[in-house]
Order: C-alpha cells, then structure tokens, then sequence
C-alpha cells in the first residue's frame, strides 16, 4: 500500500524556469513532510520541510505548499539551475517521527 | 565533521551467503534508521534502533533479516542466506533523536548473483 505518491516520474524544465514537483499521500494522520534531494550513487539529502499547521514554507529558491484537505504538497522550485537535476523524493510522517514514508520519485532535468 | 559512513559501498553475495552491512552514524547521533530502496522505487522504512534498543521493526521481513546498534560499534544490518530479491541500496540514516533532521548515508548497493 503505497502512502506516499508521487505520479510523475520525471519532469524536465528548461533553466530559469519554474520547476513543479507533485506528492499525493492518503494517510491523514501524516503531519510533517520533507522533500528529498538525491543524486546517482549518493544518499537522500535533506532540502525542506513542513508541517501540517502550516500551508507554505519558503527557503531560498524553494518552496513547499502543503493542501491538507486534498491531501497533496507540491515542491516548486524558482528560479531552475541545471544543478537541481536530480531525483526528488517526497517523504511523509507521523508527528515528526522519523519513520519516513517516501514516494517513488521525480527525476528533474534542467536543461541549460 | 564525518557525516553518515556506511560501508561496504558496494557488496556482491552469491546466493546462500549471508551480508552484513554496516553504518557508523554522526558523530553524537543514537538514533539510527535502515531504509531500502528496491529499484525504480522509493526508500521503505525497515528499521529504527536507538543505542543496544529495537525501537520499530515494523518493515524488516519477518525471516533472514536483523539488526542491532550496539553500544559500542557501528549499526549493522545482517541479511542471512540472501536471494535475488534482496538485491538493493541499504541507506542508512542518524539523527539526535526522533524529531531532529535525519541525515542519510550513501547507501550500501548490494547485488545477489
């Protein structure tokens, strides 16, 4: 039973534009939410978080917007960098617990 | 200022064998967590330990798989008598305690022939 998901595959963006990465998840007692980073042969980084008392969280060029009642967050990305290709994955979890639920994710291409 | 080191990078086992994956956290970090990620897929929680304690097995198979993060020592993840379908990246991950940002190591890509 996958908890977490994370629809699209792969998405790819032309540099300077906005990137949009979608996370679908179906257990409502999740209440924080991380995004991860992750290039080939490496371990997952950390790169934001929310949690679910608020709907907007905002570092730098990245910000997650969380939709509790449709149940959906979405990570955007302004302005892209070639740099920022990698597999994003979203991750959910119960009460900041660090029992992740992680969807499958979303490989991003900027292209210069 | 190490970050998470697991070794070995990368192991192959022979069908039967058994594989011990090893993680040595951050540095002042007790609590460690085993993911896998299979292929095509994203990690799935196996296990989280705290200094000589299991605290959540929730997602180790019932059978073959074990772990332990003794008081001394690194964590270690055994798989006893592994078979293809064991074939995967191990990551492991260590934070302060549960609510703290966990940090991940680089995996443990292990293949079964």
């Amino acid at each position: 039973d996958q908890q977490v998901k994370q629809n699209s595959p792969s998405l790819s963006v032309q540099e300077g534009r906005i990137s949009i990465l979608n996370c679908d998840y179906t257990n409502s007692m999740f209440d924080y939410f991380l995004w991860y980073k992750k290039y080939p042969a490496e371990g997952p980084t950390f790169l934001i978080s929310i949690s679910s008392i608020k709907d907007k969280n905002e570092d730098g060029r990245f910000t997650v917007f969380l939709n509790k009642s449709a149940k959906h967050l979405s990570l955007h990305i302004v302005p892209s960098q070639p740099g920022d290709s990698a597999v994003y994955f979203c991750a959910a979890s119960e009460s900041n617990f660090n029992k992740f639920y992680f969807g499958s994710g979303t490989k991003l291409n900027v292209k210069p | 200022n190490a970050g998470v080191m697991q070794n070995p990078r990368h192991l192959v086992r022979r069908r039967g064998q058994e594989a011990r994956l090893r993680c040595s956290p951050v540095k002042g970090h007790s609590h460690v967590y085993w993911y896998r990620q299979l292929p095509e897929e994203g990690l799935k929680f196996m296990v989280y330990l705290q200094k000589e304690n299991i605290i959540d097995e929730s997602g180790m198979p019932k059978e073959r798989f074990s772990a332990e993060f003794p008081k001394e020592g690194p964590s270690i993840l055994r798989i006893q008598q592994v078979v293809r379908g064991d074939s995967a990246a191990y990551f492991c991950a260590s934070s302060t305690d549960p609510r703290a940002e966990a940090f991940f190591g680089q995996g443990t890509r292990l293949t079964v022939v």
